[in-house]
């Protein structure tokens, strides 16, 4: 398996609270990714990573910000956290520099509810 | 900009039986081609991938995809269902490079015994 771990794993918040969602990763590969999966939607792109400090917005990016600052890791943070942002939230890595043509290495999730 | 269909939110299969997940895409350029499985509670992983070497791909547990071009289909395939196939499965399409990856939006895949 991937050396992918994201923390928390659970958490509550309520409306109007700031959240901030960790992805680590072990194997020092370049492209970073946050989706979120929801029912009937599959899973969407908020942002993405391809090197330390250079980011781009996904496909749902409003309501988010990321951040990367070492190889190994890349925030997520909701400014301030909404009901419609009550999801789940994946991180997945990939190895170098051909992008979205390589395969993904998925995290094990964070599940989150906003109240 | 590329785009998936699965067909069929929820498949359901007698165990031994032939399983078929659906997936139709849409893409401007020649796409690379994924099937990724989900099971309960966890993150995904790659079942297999296309990348135009060949077009059947066979990929791990038994599942195999065949690329066709003409009906812009990859449908994925496993001759005999077994109870541990039970998870939802999604289809993904890139046209490489910076493009990012599209998710079909899953087909849950029940095993009945």
């Amino acid at each position: 398996d991937a050396g992918i771990t994201q923390s928390p794993r659970h958490k509550v918040t309520e409306t109007g609270t700031p959240v901030t969602l960790r992805c680590h990763q072990t194997e020092n590969h370049r492209y970073m990714y946050w989706y979120r999966q929801d029912p009937g939607h599959g899973l969407r792109l908020i942002h993405y990573s391809y090197g330390v400090k250079d980011t781009d917005k996904g496909e749902v990016s409003d309501g988010y910000s990321v951040s990367r600052s070492k190889t190994e890791d890349f925030l997520l943070t909701l400014e301030s956290a909404t009901s419609s942002q009550t999801s789940v939230y994946f991180c997945a890595i990939s190895e170098s520099g051909q992008g979205f043509s390589e395969t993904q290495y998925f995290g094990p999730g964070t599940r989150l509810l906003v109240l | 900009a590329q785009s998936v269909t699965q067909l069929g939110s929820h498949v359901s299969v007698s165990e031994g039986a032939l399983v078929l997940l659906r997936c139709n895409y849409s893409s401007s350029v020649p796409p690379y081609l994924f099937w990724y499985v989900q099971y309960p509670n966890q993150g995904l992983q790659l079942l297999l991938k296309y990348t135009s070497a060949a077009t059947l791909v066979k990929g791990i547990n038994g599942f195999e995809a065949e690329f066709k071009k003409s009906e812009t289909s990859f449908h994925l395939t496993k001759p005999s269902a077994h109870m541990s196939d039970a998870a939802e499965y999604f289809c993904a399409v890139s046209e490489g490079g910076n493009t990012p990856l599209v998710f079909g939006k899953g087909t849950r895949l029940s095993v009945i015994a």
